[in-house]
């Protein structure tokens, strides 16, 4: 079945401690998003690809960066992460900018 | 700027009844999408509905049913047969069809949790 992947499904890294998530996608499709989701709360975009176009959110940290080396697969980079970045991280994609289809997310824990 | 807003921010329904999760929105676009999705607890995020803004008639899949009032900017979820299953946090959201810094971003709402009683 097609489907987004997230790995890994729980991370747990040090404070400042460099720290890399994956997403993979067998859909094909030409968008891939970030998000950062905490408790209860509504997820927020931390930035997308369009295709090989980066578009950043205006108050995504400088801390959080991504890379997009193909169009299966999205990489998001925390270069030093704080305890204020512990989060659920959710990748999504869509084919242009229809519905976007969720991977299982990224738990990440900073100690 | 586009809002979403869930005004529900919890509600019950008993396994086997309705239940109508309430959107509304503001948007000065005339052609966009508007979805609700569902999230179990510590769960993938699911995609259950979709609304095409040009298109008048209600979509509908299985038990899951909008009510969608463009002139009101309204677009409610209605469940029928609930099942414990159905249990879960319930984010409405938009997106715009047309191009600019919107597009392809979702806009969501705050989110609507929904407890099924057996």
């Amino acid at each position: 079945d097609a489907m987004v992947i997230q790995n890994p499904r729980y991370q747990v890294t040090q404070f400042g401690k460099p720290v890399t998530l994956s997403c993979s996608q067998t859909l094909n499709h030409n968008v891939m998003y970030w998000y950062q989701q905490k408790s209860s709360q509504a997820p927020k975009l931390l930035f997308h690809y369009y295709d090989k176009d980066f578009n950043n959110e205006a108050d995504t940290p400088d801390n959080f960066q991504s890379r997009r080396p193909n169009t299966s697969f999205c990489f998001l980079d925390i270069r030093s992460p704080g305890l204020g970045d512990a989060a659920m991280y959710l990748c999504a994609t869509s084919r242009r900018a229809r519905a976007q289809y969720f991977g299982p997310g990224t738990r990440l824990t900073v100690l | 700027a586009q809002t979403v807003t869930q005004s529900q921010p919890e509600m019950s329904v008993q396994e086997a009844e309705t239940v109508t999760l309430s959107c509304t929105y503001d948007t000065s676009e005339s052609d966009y999408y508007l979805f609700w999705y569902k999230q179990p607890p510590s769960r993938q995020m699911i995609l259950v509905i979709r609304q095409e803004a040009y298109k008048q008639q209600n979509a509908t899949e299985n038990r899951f049913s909008v009510n969608f009032q463009k002139a009101a900017k309204s677009f409610s979820l209605k469940i029928s047969d609930s099942q414990l299953g159905d249990a879960a946090m319930y984010f409405c959201a938009y997106t715009p069809n047309a191009g600019g810094t919107s597009y392809g971003k979702l806009t969501f709402g705050q989110g609507t949790i929904l407890t099924v009683h057996p």
